[in-house]
């Protein structure tokens, strides 16, 4: 199976400020490659797909780059309502494997 | 707008099978999308279970396949996972999801676009 690997896996940060979240896979996924929200006791929530296809009604702020091994998140103007748990997701190979989770916490 | 619903047991005794249904509406289990169960143990990261297809064609994760079977009602718009021989460590949120389907995606699958809100299943005597 291939591991996603997520970086850091929890930071604190203040609104307004420009974030960066990593994500590794252990072989190339091309950009197979889904990112989700997940707040406390909801269920995750698709942002972006194919590594930078943002899904519709998905905030320009979230923004996704990378292809191959390495991949990020960046949400340009942290938001109160972005704070919440990130998640990556490989859909290049089965098994489809999520990495470990990132929480965004405030300052 | 499609809505998926999780229903069954939030008990289940330890060497049992718990089984759940995720009722699809709003829209048709026989679309082109792959119907998905995901599981979450209490803290911790996301667990993809596996997936079926309106066929009846099934990917499972080799980590729980042995124990996992995952099939689709058309008639009743509705989809279901079992698991036997449970434990403590199947104590989860257990989530169904679709797969979203954009044709210029490879097979069309690109991650999943809509999920049930999760149903707490816990094994214990």
């Amino acid at each position: 199976a291939i591991r996603m690997t997520q970086s850091p896996s929890s930071f604190s940060a203040s609104t307004g400020d420009r974030v960066t979240i990593t994500c590794r896979a252990s072989q190339g996924i091309s950009s197979y490659l889904a990112w989700y929200q997940q707040k406390p006791g909801k269920a995750p929530k698709l942002l972006i797909y194919a590594a930078s296809t943002l899904q519709s009604g998905v905030p320009s702020r979230f923004s996704g780059s990378g292809s191959g091994t390495d991949f990020t998140l960046t949400i340009s103007c942290l938001q109160s309502e972005d704070f919440a748990t990130y998640y990556c997701q490989q859909y290049y190979s089965y098994p489809r494997t999520f990495g470990g989770g990132t929480k965004v916490e405030i300052k | 707008q499609v809505q998926l619903q999780e229903s069954g047991p939030g008990l289940v005794k330890p060497s049992g099978t718990l089984s759940l249904t995720c009722a699809v509406s709003g829209g048709s289990i026989s679309s082109s999308n792959w119907w998905s169960w995901v599981r979450q143990p209490p803290g911790k990261g996301l667990e993809w279970i596996g997936e079926i297809y309106h066929s009846g064609s099934t990917n499972y994760n080799p980590s729980l396949k042995s124990r996992v079977t995952i099939s689709v009602d058309k008639s009743k718009n509705q989809f279901s996972l079992k698991l036997s021989s449970v434990t403590a460590a199947d104590t989860a949120v257990y989530y169904c999801a679709r797969g979203g389907y954009d044709r210029k995606q490879r097979g069309g699958y690109y991650g999943m676009d809509v999920w049930g809100q999760g149903t707490t299943v816990t094994v214990s005597s």
